[in-house]
This record gives structure tokens, sequence and C-alpha cells, in this order.
């Protein structure tokens, strides 16, 4: 089945530095998401990227849908506490009406004051 | 708009009991998913539906487990006999027909012991 490799696995920052993770699969999504997840609670998504080489921004964050659609990135910059989580990756596939989402591992973020 | 709501939060019981979850989509969203979260993993999906039809259950072990429907809202997923194994957070997501929009529950966390 479809694998995605997310990295890295975890990181520790200091406030208000920037954060990169990325995303890479084998397989070829038509789209990429990005969601965070908090203790205790389901995933949220941040971003939606739906065409290949698309680079769209949310605020503080940034994420980029690569060229040849298996693979993502999500940067962060500036970072504040409440970014501390679980950052996640997700490729979607399938027709409309029959989509389904294929997570990565995820990357935990600790943020030291 | 309500969210996606679970029941229950948090259950623990002893292998080989039975258990049973349950999910309310949002309204109006035609998908329904199921996903399983082991600690430290990305979610994996277990079922999806399509109002009341079963569009994907390729990773659902139906040996013990099951998942049901019926009037194309709100949905359960059942586990008979319960693993070890099994300990993990379940997850309902539901999206509209037209929408890749996902939106996530709280998510129900299971222990086994």
């Amino acid at each position: 089945g479809q694998q995605l490799n997310q990295s890295p696995q975890s990181m520790f920052i200091q406030e208000g530095e920037d954060v990169s993770m990325n995303c890479t699969s084998s397989s070829i999504f038509n789209t990429w998401l990005w969601y965070k997840q908090d203790p205790g609670e389901g995933p949220v998504l941040l971003i939606a990227l739906y065409k290949a080489g698309e680079l769209t921004s949310n605020g503080r964050l940034t994420a980029q849908f690569g060229i040849t659609r298996k693979d993502s990135f999500l940067n962060i910059s500036a970072s504040i506490p409440s970014d501390v989580g679980i950052y996640f990756c997700a490729g979607q596939l399938g027709i409309q009406g029959a989509q389904k989402l294929v997570f990565g591992q995820g990357t935990r973020l600790t943020i030291n004051p | 708009e309500a969210g996606v709501a679970q029941s229950p939060r948090y259950k623990i019981i002893e292998k080989r009991q039975s258990v049973a979850f349950w999910c309310n989509p949002i309204s109006g969203h035609a998908t329904l998913y199921w996903y399983q979260q082991i600690l430290g993993q990305g979610p994996k999906l277990l079922i999806q539906f399509q109002n009341n039809g079963v569009v994907d259950d390729s990773q659902l072990p139906k040996d013990r487990f099951s998942a049901e429907r019926l009037k194309g809202v709100d949905s359960t997923l059942k586990i008979q006999p319960a693993k070890l194994e099994d300990s993990a957070v379940y997850l309902c997501a539901s999206s509209p027909w037209d929408n890749y929009g996902y939106t996530f529950g709280s998510g129900t966390r299971l222990t086994v012991v």
C-alpha cells in the first residue's frame, strides 16, 4: 500500500526559530494536506495543496506541493509556544466521493521558551 | 457548525472483551471515516462510508472489527473480541461529497489490558 515517509520524526527548537519538515512518497497523490494534532485531540487541517508546484501560505505556515506530486514540505516561521504538537502530512487518493487519506508518521515539535 | 462528535472519550477493557464506539458526523457530510491511530504513528484508515454504503474496508480486520452506518448519519465501530494490540485512539472523520475538507473528531482512546 501507499506509504509516506515524514521527516524529521522530532524537532527540539528555541522559540522564534524557523521549522522545516517534509514528506516523500513512492506514490503520486492528487492532493497533499498538512495537519496538526494536539494531545487528546483529533488532527486539525492547516494547509491543503491541490496542484503540483503549488505554494500556499497560512499565516506563519508555508507549504508546497512537489512538482513530481510525490513530496511536500511545511515551513513554520518564527515559532511560538502554541506551535508545539505533532504535525502530519497526508496524501489524498481517489475520485470525488471515494477519496481517502494516507498519513505520514508525524513530526513531533517541541519548543524551548 | 457543530463538529464531529465521538463517544466515549476513553475506554479501558480487558482482552477478549467487546467494545463499541460511536460517531456523529457533521450534519450533511456524506462521507464518514474511521481511523486507528496507534501511539507514535499516523492515523490509518479502517473503513470509509459514503452515505450508508461501504466504500473501502480493505484495512479493517474483519474477523474482530465491524462497523455500520445504517441510516447514513451516525456510525458505530465494534471490536469483538479485543486484543492487546487494539490499544489505540480511534478517530472518526467526515467530509462533504464535493469537498476535500475532512473534519476529525477528538477520538476515543482505547486501552486493552
